[in-house]
C-alpha cells in the first residue's frame, strides 16, 4: 500500500531555532497538507500545497511541494515554546478512492526554553 | 472559525457495551469522517460521509457502524465495544471541493475494559 515516511521521527531544538522536517512517498502526489497536533488535541490543517514546486508560507511556516511530486518539505523559522507538537504531512490516497487521505506517522518536535 | 465538536473527551466503557460516539460541525461541511488513532499505526480512516444518510466505508470499519441523518452530524456506533478498540477517536469535516482540508474535533479517548 501507499506509505509517507517522515524524517525526522522526533526533534529535540532551542526556543529561536529553525526547523526542517520532510515527508517522502513511493508514489506521485497531486496534493500536499501538513497538520499538527498538539497534546490531547485533534490535528490542525497547517498548509496545502495544490502544485509541484509550489512553496507556501503560513506566519513563520513554509512549505513546499516537491518537484518530483514524491516529497514535500516543512520549515519552521525561530521556533517558540508553542510550536511543540506532532507535525503530520497527508496526501490524497491513489488506490482508487478520491476522498481518502494517506497520513504519514508524524515528527514530534519538542521546544526547550 | 470551523468548529467541529465531539460529545465526549474521555469515556471509558466495558467489554461488550454498545457505543455511541457524537460529532457536530457548525460549517455546513458535506464531508465527514471518522478516524482513530494508534500510536505506531497513525490515523486511520473509519468512515466517510458525502451527505446525509451517504456513508463509505474506509480502512478498517470492522466492527463500527456510522449514523448521518443531519447534516451537521455524524455519529460512530460501536457494536459491541472489544478491548482492541481502545483509542483515540478523531471525527473530521470538510467542504466537498476542499474534501483533503480536513478539520478535525478535538477527540475522544475511549478505554474499553
Amino acid at each position: 500500500g501507499q506509505q509517507l515516511n517522515q524524517s525526522p521521527q522526533s526533534m529535540f531544538i532551542q526556543e529561536g531555532e529553525d526547523v526542517s522536517m520532510n515527508c517522502t512517498s513511493s508514489s506521485i502526489f497531486n496534493t500536499w497538507l501538513w497538520y499538527k497536533q498538539e497534546p490531547g488535541e485533534g490535528p490542525v490543517l497547517l498548509i496545502a500545497l495544490y502544485k509541484a514546486g509550489e512553496l507556501t508560507s503560513n506566519g513563520r511556516l513554509t512549505a513546499q511541494f516537491g518537484i518530483t511530486r514524491k516529497d514535500s518539505f516543512l520549515n519552521i523559522s525561530a521556533s517558540i515554546p508553542s510550536d511543540v507538537g506532532i507535525y503530520f504531512c497527508a496526501g490524497p490516497y491513489s488506490g482508487g478512492s478520491n476522498y481518502k487521505l494517506t497520513f504519514g506517522k508524524g515528527t514530534l518536535l519538542t521546544v526547550n526554553p | 472559525d470551523v468548529k467541529v465538536t465531539q460529545s465526549s473527551r474521555y469515556l471509558v466503557k466495558r467489554t461488550g457495551e454498545k457505543v455511541f460516539l457524537e460529532c457536530v460541525q457548525d460549517m455546513d461541511h458535506e464531508n465527514m469522517f471518522w478516524y482513530r488513532q494508534d500510536p505506531g499505526l497513525g490515523l486511520r480512516l473509519i468512515y466517510f460521509s458525502y451527505d446525509v444518510k451517504m456513508k463509505e466505508k474506509g480502512d478498517i470499519p470492522e466492527g463500527y457502524s456510522v449514523s448521518r441523518e443531519k447534516k451537521e452530524r455524524f455519529s460512530l456506533i460501536l457494536e459491541s465495544a472489544s478491548t482492541n478498540q481502545t483509542s483515540m477517536y478523531l471525527c473530521a469535516s470538510a467542504y466537498l471541493g476542499q474534501i483533503y482540508e480536513q478539520y478535525f474535533g478535538p477527540g475522544t479517548r475511549l478505554t474499553v475494559t
